[in-house]
């Protein structure tokens, strides 16, 4: 399987603050991977797929980059309703995993 | 309006079978891979497997497989994930989700409501 790690599993941050989870993977998986976005109680969300592209609706303060074996998420601007928890998934090989999550706390 | 509406929760004992289910509506549901995602309390996402309805395709994950079933009936646009032994582990939130596809990649793009099972004795 591939496994994917991200980093941090925690983040403090504050309205208005820049921040990048980083998620790597243990073999290249070219752009085959997507994010996601998951509150208390709900369903996750899709936020970016093929590693780069913004889902329709999805604001632009979300960003994706990456390729091969290492991607980051990067909100540029948080406002409040960021605070969640944050998964990527590769889609490359059967089993499509997910990485373990960040939970993005207000500080 | 694309929708995935999931069973209610369900309650059951140790050794005992469970079927939940997934109504797809406002899209093709037969052209469409669906697949399944186990949240753990307090734990992250866990994929489980995914399911072609077209011609009941279905890859799975190789820790998962033979301790659950996923299937689905076309003529009604529901896919299922069914366990004949239920054990205290298997307590967790089921979501399902379809996998869309743009360019060349995959992703899930809508998600039921999810599915809480509680296994206790």
């Amino acid at each position: 399987d591939i496994q994917l790690t991200q980093s941090p599993s925690f983040l403090s941050a504050s309205v208005g603050d820049r921040v990048t989870i980083t998620c790597r993977a243990s073999q290249g998986i070219s752009s085959y991977l997507a994010w996601y976005q998951q509150k208390p109680g709900k369903a996750p969300k899709l936020l970016i797929y093929g590693a780069t592209t913004l889902q329709s609706g999805v604001p632009s303060r979300l960003s994706g980059s990456g390729s091969g074996t290492e991607f980051t998420l990067t909100i540029s601007s948080l406002q409040p309703e960021d605070f969640a928890t944050y998964y990527c998934q590769q889609l490359d090989r059967y089993p499509y995993t997910f990485g373990q999550g960040t939970k993005l706390e207000i500080k | 309006e694309v929708q995935l509406v999931q069973s209610g929760a369900e309650v059951k004992k140790p050794g005992e079978s469970l079927k939940i289910s997934c109504q797809g509506s406002g899209y093709s549901f037969s052209d469409y891979w669906i697949g399944w995602v186990r949240q753990m309390p307090g734990k992250g996402l866990e994929w489980l497997g995914i399911l072609y309805p077209g011609d009941s395709n279905t890859r799975y994950s190789p820790s998962l497989q033979g301790q659950v079933t996923i299937s689905a009936d076309k003529p009604i646009s529901t896919a299922y994930l069914q366990w004949s032994s239920l054990k205290a582990s298997d307590t967790a939130m089921y979501y399902c989700a379809r996998v869309g596809s743009k360019f060349g990649y995959f992703y899930f793009d809508y998600w039921g409501q999810g599915t809480l099972v509680t296994v206790s004795s």
